[in-house]
């Protein structure tokens, strides 16, 4: 199985700080990219996709991609201690039927 | 309304025995997917569906039988269980393969 890693943490970091989150995955074949947020004892939600190289912005977030590194990362803005979660990334299998995910940076955002 | 269901939420049984998990989901997605997550958080696929014909087959051991009975529902049996299949066990749906998914909540399989 193809590799996505991620660094585990905790990465803490002040309310109102970037946080940064980074991923990089061993398939180059790989195309569409996501970040996961999952709460203790909750369901992975997803937050953001990308699938092209540059930044994509949604709100507080900006997801960054750069194929050529293979390197995936995502970006808090004014980060709040609701967003303290472990982040996971994910990147489309060879198939391209699934999703193999890293194994989750833990954040924690300080008041 | 839930978009991703799953029944039921905990489940606590003895080695040996056989135990099956629901899910549906009312999203319209065509393809639906069974993942694992082990105790160290690690999330692995298992299985994947597709217009109810399976398309991924991750070693899983053949304890472990996926049916779609319509795009909608997506149900895990599983025989003989053995302690380490304890874990969380994640039903999760996507439009198409390999696009955003969207997970259920989880069954939490404890067997002692």
């Amino acid at each position: 199985q193809k590799e996505v890693e991620q660094n585990s943490g905790p990465l803490s970091v002040p309310e109102g700080a970037i946080a940064s989150l980074n991923c990089t995955y061993s398939d180059r074949g790989s195309q569409s990219f996501f970040w996961y947020r999952q709460y203790s004892g909750k369901s992975p939600e997803l937050i953001m996709s990308i699938y092209s190289n540059g930044d994509k912005e949604d709100g507080r977030f900006t997801a960054q991609l750069n194929k050529a590194s293979q390197y995936v990362s995502l970006l808090i803005r004014d980060s709040q201690p609701s967003d303290s979660a472990t982040y996971l990334c994910a990147v489309t299998s060879n198939s391209g039927y699934a999703l193999n995910f890293g194994k989750g940076t833990s954040l924690l955002v300080t008041p | 309304d839930t978009a991703v269901s799953q029944t039921p939420k905990y489940l606590v049984t003895q080695m040996g025995n056989d135990k099956s998990i629901k899910c549906e989901q009312n999203l319209g997605h065509d393809t639906m997917y069974w993942y694992k997550q082990d105790s160290k958080k690690f999330l692995k696929i298992m299985f994947s569906y597709n217009n109810k014909e399976l398309i991924i087959n991750e070693t899983v051991p053949n304890r472990f039988s996926p049916k779609s009975p319509d795009k909608a529902h997506l149900n895990l049996h599983i025989n003989s269980l053995e302690l380490g299949d304890s874990a969380v066990y994640f039903c999760a749906s996507s439009q198409v393969p390999g696009y955003e998914q969207y997970f259920g909540p989880g069954t939490r399989l404890t067997v002692t």
